[in-house]
Order: structure tokens, then sequence, then C-alpha cells
């Protein structure tokens, strides 16, 4: 597809079990950031990537939280000892430069995780 | 520190009638302020950006914003809605963080429900 793929759409876990979300950015695209969207919120910045390269980590809450670009397309967010505060939906969003507030970010429709 | 404020969290009009999403932000320097656009289950779609150049800036599907420095607003309308606007919006200003980069901060949104 043309667009940013993230999978699984929707993860339901038990609280302290481990997850791993997927992000397929747009082919070729440098910049990649996830961000965190709690119920009737907004999105809020969780980490940024230039390439494999991670830039900025400043939003993930806690050290539970670990993100990876190993080979500088397809990212991972790994949550460790899910909580139920981390139910979420967690979008990916990617650009195709070094991202700047003239770069169009395009976003993945998220994976809804649910903590029980 | 940058960030937004929508002023209503809901939203309700008959369709045919004008539409006027309140946001106002917070910057220490010139900002750069956008509006998203999220359906249901989709992903985020730029609606239209405002990066210094005109203060009233056109975006897609009728909708246009008007940047007030005096006002610290960036209200989004719309002269006629339509049954297919009908989503959340989210106002958004672009922030800084260390290493020179930008990041976006997103409002709480504003719900937009469209009456026949």
């Amino acid at each position: 597809g043309a667009g940013v793929s993230q999978s699984p759409r929707y993860k339901v876990a038990k609280r302290g079990q481990d997850v791993a979300l997927r992000c397929d950015p747009i082919s070729g695209h440098v910049s990649l950031f996830w961000y965190q969207q709690a119920l009737g919120q907004g999105p809020e910045f969780l980490t940024y990537f230039q390439n494999e390269a991670q830039l900025d980590k400043s939003g993930l809450p806690s050290d539970r939280f670990f993100a990876e670009r190993p080979e500088g397309s397809v990212s991972t967010l790994k949550i460790q000892r899910t909580q139920q505060e981390d139910s979420a939906v967690y979008l990916c969003a990617s650009s195709l430069g070094r991202w700047s507030s003239d770069s169009p970010l395009h976003f993945g429709n998220g994976t809804r995780l649910t903590v029980t | 520190a940058q960030s937004v404020t929508q002023l209503d969290s809901h939203v309700s009009v008959s369709e045919g009638t004008p539409v006027l999403l309140r946001c106002n932000y917070s910057s220490s320097y010139s900002p750069s302020l956008f509006w998203y656009v999220q359906h249901p289950n989709k992903g985020l779609q730029l609606l239209l950006k405002y990066t210094s150049a005109a203060t009233l800036v056109k975006g897609i599907n009728g909708f246009e914003a008007e940047f007030k420095k005096s006002e610290t607003s960036f209200h989004l309308t719309k002269p006629s809605a339509h049954m297919s606007d009908a989503a959340e919006y989210f106002c958004v200003v672009s922030g800084s963080f260390s290493g020179g980069y930008n990041k976006l901060i997103f409002g709480a949104g504003t719900r937009l429900a469209v009456h026949p």
C-alpha cells in the first residue's frame, strides 16, 4: 500500500504481558514518529527517529516503553509489563525527509491497545 | 513552551450551516499551526497549515482558518457543513525540542456532529 501501515489493528493484553506494535512507514521516508492517543484526548508525542537514529525519546512515559528502527524503515514500539494506563491508540507517522513544519506528515490508522 | 487549547469539546451543527471550531495557542515564538481531522477508524489527515505566510489559510474540503496573532487564535471555519464533515478535529502547534527538531503538540480535540 501507499500509506503508513500499522499492525496489529487491535491488541488486547493482560496486565503484565509484553506487547510489540509494528509500523511500516511509507517506503523511503526518513522521519518516523510514534504518538500515544488516550481515549478522548489528542495524540501525545512519544519518540522520533531519523532513519535508524532515535533522536528524541523524551515522550516515552516510562522505561517499560522501548522503540527501535534498526534498518531505518520498519519500527517497533515495545511495551513491557503492560499496565492498564497503557491502554490507548498508538499512532505512527512518517515523512519523506528530515521533518520540519513544512513537511507533510502521514499518519497510520493506529493500533488500539487494551490492557485488561 | 508551546500549547494549544480547543475551546469546545463538542460542536453540533445542522447540515448546510456554518462551522466554527475554536483554537487558541501559546507559543514563545512564531508558531506553525495546523488543523488535522480524524474520522472514525481512520488515520489523521491534514486539513490545512499556517507557516507564517498568509494569515488566512485555505485547506481541503472547503475549510479555512485565520491566524490572529493579537488574539493568539487559529479558528477553523467552513461556510456550509456537510454530513461527511462529522469527525474529530485537532488543532496542532509545532513545538521544539532539543536538537532543533520539531514535534507536533495536539489539542484535546473537538468532536463535530452534523445533523440533517
